[in-house]
């Protein structure tokens, strides 16, 4: 079966320090990859989104980047932290954009 | 930017009654899929609905799918307090690649 690892649970980083969430995936190939971001009793934005290794797609510019290094690993980053980069990070997978998405269980990271 | 909108935003009814969550998109989908949140955890998949589809039933859930209208409904029968978590709607959109797009989410809470 499919397995989804997130980690860390949490994080308190200070602000302009670099920040760096790691998302697997056991189980399968080839999977899209997701990151997202909530803000406290919001809705998902979606950050970043990779179809294949080294395939990135940008959803909304700002102080993050993500990558894929291997197949079912997807890396969120950021080289210097801002107060406004606080939130729930969530990274999923689905076999592809047209069926369900499996989430981790999230990152609360929160920049001081 | 939010592809879809949830609506009410909060929901609070008593136990044996049933919800209806609303949400709106703006484009043209190949899918929409309401997925559950837990406080503080990641999104577990309830139903998806593909856009030929008119409704979908999945034990006490109901969805329909109107794309005329560029909405969808999420109706839990016979709610439980277990039912207490935040709902949101997601889109697959036609031509967008695999992007999976989430809406603002209602907070639905079944007191007893």
């Amino acid at each position: 079966s499919q397995t989804i690892h997130q980690w860390p649970a949490t994080l308190v980083q200070p602000v302009g320090s670099p920040l760096s969430l790691e998302c697997t995936v056991e189980g399968t190939s080839n999977p899209n990859l997701y990151w997202y971001r909530q803000a406290a009793g919001r809705g998902l934005q979606l950050l970043f989104y990779s179809v294949g290794i080294g395939q990135i797609s940008s959803e909304v510019p700002q102080n993050l980047s993500a990558s894929r290094p291997q197949d079912r690993q997807f890396i969120l980053s950021s080289k210097k932290l801002l107060l406004s980069d606080s939130g729930f990070y969530l990274c999923a997978w689905s076999p592809d954009g047209n069926t369900e998405a499996f989430f981790g269980q999230g990152t609360r990271l929160t920049v001081v | 930017s939010q592809q879809g909108e949830e609506d009410p935003q909060a929901l609070s009814i008593q136990e044996g009654e049933n919800a209806t969550m609303n949400c709106s998109y703006k484009t043209s989908i190949n899918n929409l899929q309401w997925y559950r949140q837990n406080s503080g955890r990641g999104l577990v998949h309830l139903i998806l609905i593909r856009s030929n589809e008119r409704e979908k039933h999945s034990g006490r859930l109901r969805v329909t799918l109107d794309t005329s209208k560029k909405s969808s409904s999420l109706l839990i029968t016979a709610s439980r307090a277990a039912d207490t978590a935040s709902y949101f709607c997601a889109t697959g959109v036609a031509g967008g690649g695999n992007k999976l797009t989430f809406g603002t989410g209602t907070q639905l809470k079944v007191e007893l």
